[in-house]
């Protein structure tokens, strides 16, 4: 079975302090991750995936098979950074997404 | 626009009655979604159909009901409402079979009172 774990249901960061959203799943093939962004009563938006290796608004994403791990990073975090990030797994062909529980960034002055 | 619209948005009602939430996406993916998000912000798939039939029912109370009268419609039925039914709803879709992303909805905060 499929599970993604975000084992931190706040983060609190100081604006300007670099952010880890960490992740993990835990899946015997080749999954594909994501991680999707809810700003404040906002919908669901897809951040980035793992295989587009991109960085979108200053955030990457590195999946470590070994450590069967997707940590969410920025160097610099801003105000407008504050949102859920849901962390999500899509495996072989079945069409389900898991998602992990959640985690809040908050982004202080 | 292209996107994946769902109404209503806000849907207050009482215990017992049954409701119905709409959806509808213009994208051209072949598969759509139900999630529900649980005061705790905890995303949990319910439904997925792909050209209308239905692929994933995960443990739901067959109160609840999806449809899908064709692959750009999923509309979700509750019958006999429950306190606990009171959250967030979304609608999703997709392509299937590269693993492309979900689009969402803005999702439909259903209060139960």
């Amino acid at each position: 079975a499929q599970r993604v774990t975000q084992p931190e249901k706040l983060l609190s960061v100081f604006k300007g302090a670099p952010v880890e959203l960490k992740c993990n799943y835990s899946y015997s093939g080749s999954p594909e991750l994501f991680w999707y962004v809810q700003y404040s009563r906002q919908r669901l938006q897809l951040l980035l995936r793992h295989i587009s290796r991109e960085s979108i608004k200053g955030f990457t994403a590195d999946l470590n098979k070994g450590e069967t791990s997707f940590h969410l990073k920025k160097p610099f975090a801003q105000e407008e950074d504050s949102a859920m990030y849901y962390c999500a797994l899509s495996a072989g062909t079945a069409s389900k997404l898991t998602f992990g529980t959640g985690t809040r960034l908050q982004v202080t002055l | 626009d292209t996107a994946v619209s769902q109404t209503p948005k806000y849907l207050v009602t009482q215990m017992g009655n049954d409701k119905s939430i709409k959806c509808e996406q213009n994208l051209g993916h072949d598969t759509m979604y139900w999630y529900k998000q649980d005061s705790k912000k905890f995303l949990k798939i319910m439904f997925s159909y792909n050209n209308k039939e239905l692929i994933i029912n995960e443990t739901v109370p067959n109160r609840f009901s999806p449809k899908s009268p064709d692959k750009a419609h999923l509309n979700l039925h509750i019958n006999s409402l429950e306190l606990g039914d009171s959250a967030v709803y979304f609608c999703a879709s997709r392509h299937t079979g590269d693993n492309s992303p979900l689009h969402f909805g803005n999702g439909t905060r259903l209060t139960v009172t």
